[in-house]
Formats: structure tokens, sequence, C-alpha cells
């Protein structure tokens, strides 16, 4: 596609429940990243894929965080028994490898109540 | 100490000025370094790169890196309000396959 197409746009949730979002990324792009902002701050790297290579997941910040990618393409962010603290903005990336700069979505914002 | 460092603002200029914003990071073998721009409620998009000491001009912005004193840093001349946004700072640090994002610094230009 043209972008980096992420869905749904926002997600309410109750605590407990279990989430996935979705990122298509631009066609082509061997390259995606998930990242993490809450209200205010930074941008907190969450898991990388790279092609066929296994994926660096150093930042997922529990086991109730997982993601996958089939190939090059789509991919989703599963958060199981969602927490109050999950709330955020969940941003995904693309980009040709990863020494290029990314192209972000529009982003998943979560609000877990 | 953050790996990468930003002071968060806001940095208040008058239109057509020059804003700087400055960015410091702890990884010496760092090679890589992007300034991002993120507009309130939007997603960061990407203004410039740069990999090779010095300065790296694109229009209105240049990209000045001085990796001995490990900073990078972004001008933005003739300063306007559509300029004003949160602009991130993001490193590519040895051993690492994803990018380290500051803060970022919040900048307001004042009509």
């Amino acid at each position: 596609g043209a972008g980096v197409s992420q869905s749904p746009s926002n997600k309410v949730t109750e605590k407990g429940k279990d989430v996935e979002l979705r990122c298509d990324p631009i066609s082509g792009h061997t390259a995606l990243y998930w990242y993490r902002q809450r209200l205010g701050q930074g941008l907190e790297f969450l898991i990388y894929f790279q092609g066929n290579s296994a994926p660096d997941k150093s930042g997922l910040p529990s086991d109730r965080f997982s993601a996958e990618r089939t190939g090059e393409s789509v991919s989703t962010l599963t958060i199981q028994r969602t927490q109050q603290e999950d709330s955020a903005v969940y941003l995904c990336a693309s980009s040709l490898d990863n020494n290029y700069g990314y192209t972000f979505g529009s982003g998943t914002r979560l609000t877990v109540v | 100490q953050k790996e990468v460092e930003q002071n968060s603002g806001p940095l208040s200029v008058p239109e057509g000025a020059i804003a700087s914003l400055n960015c410091t990071y702890s990884d010496r073998g760092s090679q890589s370094f992007f300034w991002y721009r993120q507009y309130s409620g939007k997603s960061p998009e990407l203004i410039m790169f740069i990999y090779s000491n010095g300065d790296k001009e694109d229009g209105r912005f240049t990209a000045q890196l001085n990796k001995a004193s490990q900073y990078v840093s972004l001008l933005i001349r003739d300063s306007q309000p559509s300029d004003s946004a949160t602009y991130l700072c993001a490193v590519k640090n040895t051993g690492r396959r994803a990018l380290t994002f500051g803060s970022g610094t919040r900048l307001q230009v004042q009509p």
C-alpha cells in the first residue's frame, strides 16, 4: 500500500480482556517495528521483524505481549489480560531495512478501562 | 543516564528566527541519527537523517552531527508557526536493530 496502515485506530477495552492490533506495512518494506507511546512520553521500542529472521522481542514489557508477522506482510500485536498501564498509542513502522528511517502508521490508541 | 536525551522544552522562538534543537546520546558507537517531527495527536514523520560528522542541509533544515562530543542537532531556519511540533531524535545504537528515540523537544513558533 501507499503507507503503513494500522487498525483499529481506537480501541477501548475492559481490564483483563485480550486485544489484537494490526499493522499492514508498505509493500516491499522488509523491516517492521512496533513502538508504544504513552501520553506525553517518547517512543518505547517493543518488537522488530526483519524478513524471515527471528524477531527482536527485547522490548516487550511482559509475557502478556506477543506479536507475529507473516512473511513480509501483515503483523499483529496481541496484548493478553490488558491492564490500565497498557493504555497508550501503539505505533507500527516499516522500512526498507533497518538502516533506513521509518515510515510510521497513524497508530492505535488503546484505552483500558 | 538515558540513551538518547533531549530537553523537553517547550522551546519558544519568534516567527522567522532560527530554532536549535539538541540531542545527546550515550552509545559512542552509534552510526545513524534521525530527526522526526510529531504534531500533536499525529504519528512521527521523518525529517532528516545524518550518518557522517558535519552538517547536512535540506531546505530550511540542517542536521549537525559531532560524534566526538556525542551530540546531534537540528536547526530550523526561518521558523514558521507550522513548525510548532515535538521533534524526536532517534539513534541507531550498536548491537540494536531498532532505533532508540529520545522523549522529544516541544517547539513553539510564535507568530
